[in-house]
């Protein structure tokens, strides 16, 4: 069974900080990996992927993550946030061979204090 | 800008009753998906399709039936409602290569009484 692990449902940080949303996957195999960021009461929004190569890849608004094989993660992170990134942040999985069959995580809930 | 609309937005029906959730995709896009969020479980998908008149079973299937009639439109009809189907439903597509990126709608918000 596929499963991805976000461990922390809320993370709350001041305007400036630093942050880093952790996700976990359990699959051994070929995979694409996603993040996701939800503003209240809209749909999902597409951050960032990575398949292969390099990584660290780049999204939008200053946000990275990283792909570790060895830790099964695939961390977000940003240096500096604001406080218009409060919002849910959702980690996805995708089998290689699986076309259309992504899974996501429960979601952290990242909050900015100004 | 890909665009996938969702309705209604808002539905509230009783225990036993006939709902049907539309999405519509203006992205040319082969792939389109049925998901309801709820606390604790993110986002689970109930069924996808990757073109007109195909239908694929998703993780939680149980409850609900889609049916894709065109290229743009995929419908999440549920027949006897129950207060489990409760949640918020996305529609989302995405393209043949599906490298990850999906393209949602706002949202269906469904209660069931």
């Amino acid at each position: 069974t596929q499963t991805v692990s976000q461990s922390d449902a809320h993370v709350t940080v001041f305007e400036g900080d630093s942050v880093e949303l952790r996700c976990n996957y359990s699959y051994g195999g070929s995979i694409y990996l996603s993040w996701y960021i939800q503003h209240h009461g809209h749909g999902l929004q597409f951050l960032l992927k990575y398949y292969s190569g390099n990584p660290v890849v780049q999204g939008v608004n200053g946000f990275e993550a990283e792909f570790s094989k060895s830790d099964s993660s695939f961390h977000l992170r940003k240096a500096s946030v604001h406080w218009s990134d409060s919002a849910v942040y959702f980690c996805a999985v995708r089998r290689g061979s699986a076309l259309g069959r992504l899974h996501f995580g429960a979601g952290t809930q990242l909050i900015v204090i100004p | 800008e890909a665009a996938v609309t969702q309705s209604p937005r808002n539905k509230v029906t009783v225990t036993g009753g006939n709902v049907t959730l539309s999405c519509r995709q203006t992205n040319s896009h082969n792939y389109m998906y049925w998901y309801r969020q709820d606390t604790g479980h993110g986002l689970r998908l109930i069924h996808y399709s990757y073109g007109a008149g195909n239908l694929q079973i998703g993780d939680v299937p149980d409850g609900y039936k889609a049916t894709r009639t065109t290229q743009e439109d995929f419908f999440l009809l549920l027949e006897l409602a129950s207060p489990s189907q409760t949640s918020l439903y996305f529609c989302a597509s995405s393209d043949t290569a599906n490298t990850g990126q999906l393209y949602f709608g706002e949202g269906s918000k469904l209660t069931v009484l």
